[in-house]
């Protein structure tokens, strides 16, 4: 069974700092990877996605995470955090392309200092 | 165009009472799935829809049901309401079922539930 789970589920930076939050996948098929963000009181929005191709993927309001086969990672990464950047952070994997069904991490936390 | 809509965006019902949350896709955008996103369990599937069909259902009791419509809209009754109902509930929707490099996943706001 697919599963993901995200290392550290808060994460503080400064303004300016590089972003880096963990993602570890577990799936037996080829998965099709994803990160999403969650402001209060909002909903999901997309930052990007994996579904075949390059390995590094390039996102909005500049993210970007690389999906490591041999690591069964896809961290998510940012050269320079901004205070916006301050919602919780959610990676899931999805068992196959054939279905919407994503399995969610328990999410992210990202807390950016002034 | 319009994203995906959900009503209502905030209710309080009564153990035992029911509940019905509406879902209205992004304008073309023909499958739709619910998730449960509570502080514990964190973000579940519940179902996905095609075409008024049921392509997927997660691990949750019957009381949990859903429909889809002719028009891709679509509905989620929780019958026999427990405290622990208690949650947002969040719609999404795609063009078609699945994913790939030119299907991309969209959620709405969600539809807060607390249940007294």
């Amino acid at each position: 069974a697919q599963s993901v789970t995200q290392l550290g589920s808060h994460v503080s930076v400064s303004e300016g700092a590089l972003v880096l939050l963990r993602c570890n996948y577990s799936s037996s098929v080829p998965p099709y990877l994803f990160w999403y963000v969650q402001y209060p009181n909002q909903g999901l929005q997309l930052l990007l996605k994996y579904t075949t191709g390059a390995t590094l993927v390039k996102g909005i309001n500049g993210f970007e995470a690389e999906f490591k086969k041999s690591e069964t990672s896809f961290h998510l990464t940012k050269p320079s955090a901004h205070m916006s950047d301050a919602a919780e952070y959610f990676c899931a994997v999805t068992p196959s392309g054939n279905t919407g069904k994503l399995i969610f991490g328990q999410g992210t936390t990202l807390q950016v200092k002034p | 165009k319009a994203g995906v809509t959900q009503t209502p965006r905030y209710l309080i019902k009564t153990r035992g009472q029911q509940v019905t949350l509406s879902c209205s896709p992004i304008s073309g955008h023909r499958s739709v799935s619910w998730y449960q996103q509570t502080p514990g369990q964190g973000l579940q599937f519940l179902f996905e829809y095609f075409s008024e069909t049921q392509r997927n259902k997660g691990n949750f009791p019957g009381r949990f049901s859903g429909r889809q419509f002719s028009n891709s809209r679509s509905e989620m009754n929780v019958s026999t309401l427990e405290l622990g109902d208690s949650a947002l509930y969040l719609c999404a929707s795609s063009s078609n079922p699945g994913v790939s490099s030119g299907n991309t996943i969209y959620f709405g706001e969600g539809s807060w539930l607390t249940v007294v």
